[in-house]
């Protein structure tokens, strides 16, 4: 069975700090790793991964695949006030998306 | 911890028939549920929201007549799609709010494939 762990569950920091978020996946015929950031209700798409070792950035938003040990992390610098969100993990292969339960990471002005 | 499931995982049709797609929490009661498009470059949309025993809520842009939703139990929400074309083809994901955790545990989603 497809799975996907996101650690840690939760996270406060204070504005300005840099957070790292981590995801391990199994995943049956693995074809890449999405990031999204959940505010409301839809989610924001941020990355998808399907290289090991290629890093993605968006701003201060920057997330890499490491396929050998099946992990990925997204890190955020100098977070704001607006980071504030749930961030999933989800693990696409065999026509199925497999989400992590999400980090809640609230930023403290 | 919470699962949701979906039925069926993936389902072909020929264009002009309609489809029903499950969404089931199987161990936890979700008063709200979620259903979401995935678009090319893997963009989730947000399709409706659906409370029990009441009318979904539908985005905007969402055709309520032929995205039918129904929320006819605690566990259970159902997305048929009507008078299916081939342009509905497209990955359908739901999922489940538990409510007392504000976190929504998502289903593995249906790929629907209409000819």
């Amino acid at each position: 069975e497809d799975k996907v762990v996101q650690s840690p569950l939760s996270l406060v920091v204070h504005e300005g700090d840099t957070v790292t978020l981590n995801c391990s996946y199994e995943v049956t015929n693995f074809r890449s790793l999405l990031w999204y950031k959940q505010e409301k209700k839809a989610p924001t798409f941020l990355f998808m991964l399907t290289s090991s070792g290629i890093e993605k950035k968006s701003g201060r938003l920057s997330s890499i695949l490491d396929k050998k040990e099946l992990f990925s992390i997204l890190n955020i610098t100098a977070t704001q006030t607006g980071d504030s969100a749930v961030y999933l993990c989800g693990g696409f292969g065999n026509e199925k998306l497999t989400f992590g339960t999400g980090t809640r990471l609230t930023i403290i002005p | 911890g919470a699962v949701v499931s979906q039925h069926p995982s993936r389902v072909i049709c020929k264009s002009g028939t309609s489809v029903k797609i499950e969404c089931r929490s199987l161990d936890f009661q979700a008063t709200t549920m979620f259903w979401y498009r995935q678009f090319p470059k893997q963009s989730l949309m947000l399709m409706a929201t659906s409370n029990e025993g009441s009318k979904a809520t539908y985005e905007q842009g969402v055709e309520k007549d032929k995205f039918l939703i129904n929320h006819a139990s605690l566990t259970l929400s159902t997305l048929t799609v009507t008078s299916a074309h081939p342009e509905d083809s497209s990955f359908y994901i739901c999922s489940a709010d538990q409510g007392s955790t504000d976190t929504q545990y998502f289903g593995p989603g249906t790929r629907l494939t209409v000819l």
